[in-house]
This record gives structure tokens, C-alpha cells and sequence, in this order.
């Protein structure tokens, strides 16, 4: 069974902060991994999606890379603002039926 | 207007009522599925379906049940409410094996 876990649960930091978010995942026989996120009692929104044969995606100030041999993906946010401030949640699809898979979330705060 | 909608958006019930959440999808999408999310458990699986006459059960599929009466919509209920089925309910849907998955806005169910 897939298991992903996101480290750190919580981060605090400064405006302006370069920031690396962590995701890892048990079995490394993935289809894709996607990163999203998430604003207090609110859905998830997806921000970059990675295919398997990927080792990166870019959107704006954000940065995902994939590296699947070790079971490992990262967000690279630069220079962080605070309305950058939410759950960061990645999702591994795995397995015969591609159900995605979620790790809990590292909870970011952006202060001024 | 949203690709992903659900109903309602708030609703508080008491112990043993049926309640039905609905969601609608304008993507075009084949795959929905119906997500709870609770603090600290992150987001777990309920049902899943890959076309309208398709229905799987996820990983926490007791004491709820679920139809999908078109490509675009796909109910939940809750047959007995009860008091630990409070929690921030998600559809989402998907294209093909391995595509982006999109979220609905949720809804945030109270069962006293």
C-alpha cells in the first residue's frame, strides 16, 4: 500500500524566504504526483502535476521536482509572500487503478 | 462559474437523518470521487467511480453510499447520520488514468 508523507507538518518563516517543501512515498512505481493547495475550510487547488518520465515542472515562483528512484518529490517556493500562506498537500497516483494517494500536508504561514 | 460545484455548502443535521451531498462537473470528466477530510487525517477516500456505470468503494465507504446518476453528477449520502460523519466532505474529479485532478469548493457537515 502507497503511503506519502509530507515533512515538515508546519512552517513558519519570514516574507521573502526561499522555501522547500517535502513529499515522500513508500512504493516508487508511480503514474504521476501532484502537488496542491489548500486555503483554510476551502478545496484543493491543484498547482503543478508531475508524470512519472518528468523530473520537474515550473509554474511561476514555483518549482516541483520528482525523483522517483527515491521516492521523493519537492516544492521549491521563491521568495515567499505571505499570501502564500496555506496547506501544501502532494498526492502520488499508484497502483492498477491510479487512485491518488495523500499525504496530510505541511501548513505554511507567510508573516509579514 | 465552477467546474466543480457541490450542495450544500454548510449543513448541520442530528443523529439518524439521511443527508445527501450532491456534485456536479462540467469538465467532461469520466472519474469522480468523494473525499472526507478530518484534522490530522488528512484526506481518505470514500467512493470512487470511472463511469457512470461503474462504483468502487474507497477506504472508508461504511455508513455511506453513493449514485452517480450522469457522467456530470455523483451523490453521497449518509443513510443514519451520525455524530463522527462531521467532517469537510470533497468531490473531485479526473480525466483519464493519471490526469489532474479538480476539486469542488467542499461541504462542511455538522451531525449533533
Amino acid at each position: 500500500k502507497q503511503e506519502v508523507t509530507q515533512i515538515p507538518a508546519a512552517l513558519s518563516v519570514p516574507e521573502g524566504e526561499n522555501l522547500v517543501l517535502n513529499c515522500s512515498f513508500t512504493d516508487s512505481a508511480i503514474y504521476n504526483l501532484q502537488w496542491f493547495r489548500q486555503d483554510p475550510g476551502k478545496g484543493l487547488t491543484s498547482l503543478l502535476l508531475i508524470q512519472s518520465s518528468q523530473r520537474e515542472q515550473t509554474s511561476g515562483r514555483l518549482n516541483a521536482s520528482l525523483d522517483k528512484s527515491s521516492g521523493r518529490s519537492t516544492l521549491y517556493i521563491a521568495a515567499s509572500q505571505p499570501g502564500d500562506s496555506a496547506t501544501y498537500l502532494c498526492a502520488v497516483s499508484s497502483g492498477g487503478s491510479y487512485i491518488p494517494t495523500f499525504g496530510r500536508g505541511t501548513s505554511l504561514i507567510v508573516h509579514p | 462559474d465552477a467546474d466543480v460545484t457541490q450542495t450544500p455548502r454548510n449543513r448541520i443535521t442530528k443523529t439518524g437523518k439521511r443527508i445527501m451531498l450532491e456534485c456536479s462537473q462540467t469538465k467532461g470528466h469520466d472519474r469522480m470521487y468523494w473525499y472526507r477530510q478530518d484534522p490530522g487525517l488528512g484526506l481518505r477516500l470514500i467512493y470512487y467511480s470511472f463511469d457512470v456505470k461503474d462504483i468502487n468503494k474507497g477506504e472508508i465507504s461504511d455508513g455511506y453510499s453513493v449514485s452517480r446518476q450522469a457522467q456530470a453528477k455523483f451523490s453521497l449520502s449518509l443513510e443514519s447520520a451520525i455524530p463522527n460523519q462531521t467532517a469537510l466532505y470533497f468531490c473531485a474529479t479526473s480525466g483519464d488514468k493519471g490526469w489532474e485532478q479538480y476539486f469542488g469548493p467542499g461541504t462542511r457537515l455538522t451531525v449533533t
